[in-house]
């Protein structure tokens, strides 16, 4: 089981360029995120998918666009990419709990993906 | 809104030492979850506990206690007897129950760096 596939791991852009980041997982997860991480920040949510489709907002969400086409697949993008966005970006997905208050999900996260913009 | 303090931003100890990494939580919801993750030098994120607020019992998973305590809002981590591979950042996260509309996000602590001195 692969579990949750980032792609690339590495990454060096110039300030203006565009790039995508995709994350793939194989366990059928209804819920998708991507997270940032910085030094001394820990990780901060960017966006998230609930489902197939659909997108929402996390804390941080300024600078980068997201799409849910398929289920299995979270598409991270950046339009014009900024020395601020220079960070390790991870993805995580999860199952949709049973039934309501039946629990909180446990996210399985990909490995990082590090992106540095010069 | 939710918040996770981890106020210790790094910790060195001797190896066979015991060490507590201390989490503190703020939240109005009656009903959430606490968690911890490892992250080791590689870099990716290794799930440890969940644990919900109804059940405040210590839990222990050979070296590793977790003492949750709703009076101080507190869900602390101890490794027994420290070995070189527990050297890593640890991160307590905190996540409202799931309540039938939306995510539930993650909210993580800044994360506590652990090194462990043979």
């Amino acid at each position: 089981n692969a579990g949750v596939t980032q792609t690339p791991k590495f990454r060096v852009l110039k300030t203006g360029q565009s790039m995508t980041l995709l994350c793939a997982q194989d366990m059928n997860h209804e819920y998708m995120y991507w997270y940032r991480q910085d030094p001394g920040m820990g990780l901060r949510l960017i966006h998230y998918s609930v489902g197939e489709g659909t997108t929402a907002k996390g804390e941080v969400p300024d600078g980068y666009n997201v799409s849910r086409l398929k289920k299995q697949n979270f598409l991270l993008g950046l339009e014009s990419a900024a020395p601020s966005q220079t960070s390790v970006y991870f993805c995580a997905s999860s199952r949709i709990p049973t039934g309501v208050y039946s629990g909180a999900n446990v996210l399985t996260f990909g490995a990082g993906s590090r992106l540095t913009v010069l | 809104a939710q918040k996770v303090t981890q106020a210790q931003t790094e910790i060195s100890v001797v190896e066979k030492e015991d060490v507590t990494l201390d989490c503190v939580y703020e939240t109005r919801d009656t009903t959430y979850y606490l968690f911890w993750y490892k992250q080791p030098p590689s870099g990716e994120l290794v799930f440890l506990i969940r644990r919900n607020s109804f059940d405040e019992q210590n839990e222990i998973s050979g070296r590793y206690s977790w003492n949750f305590q709703k009076s101080t809002s507190s869900f602390n981590f101890t490794i027994t007897a420290s070995q070189v591979v527990d050297s890593a950042v640890y991160f307590c996260a905190l996540s409202e129950a799931y309540s039938g509309a939306g995510s539930y996000q993650l909210t993580f602590g800044k994360g506590t760096k652990l090194s462990v001195i043979p």
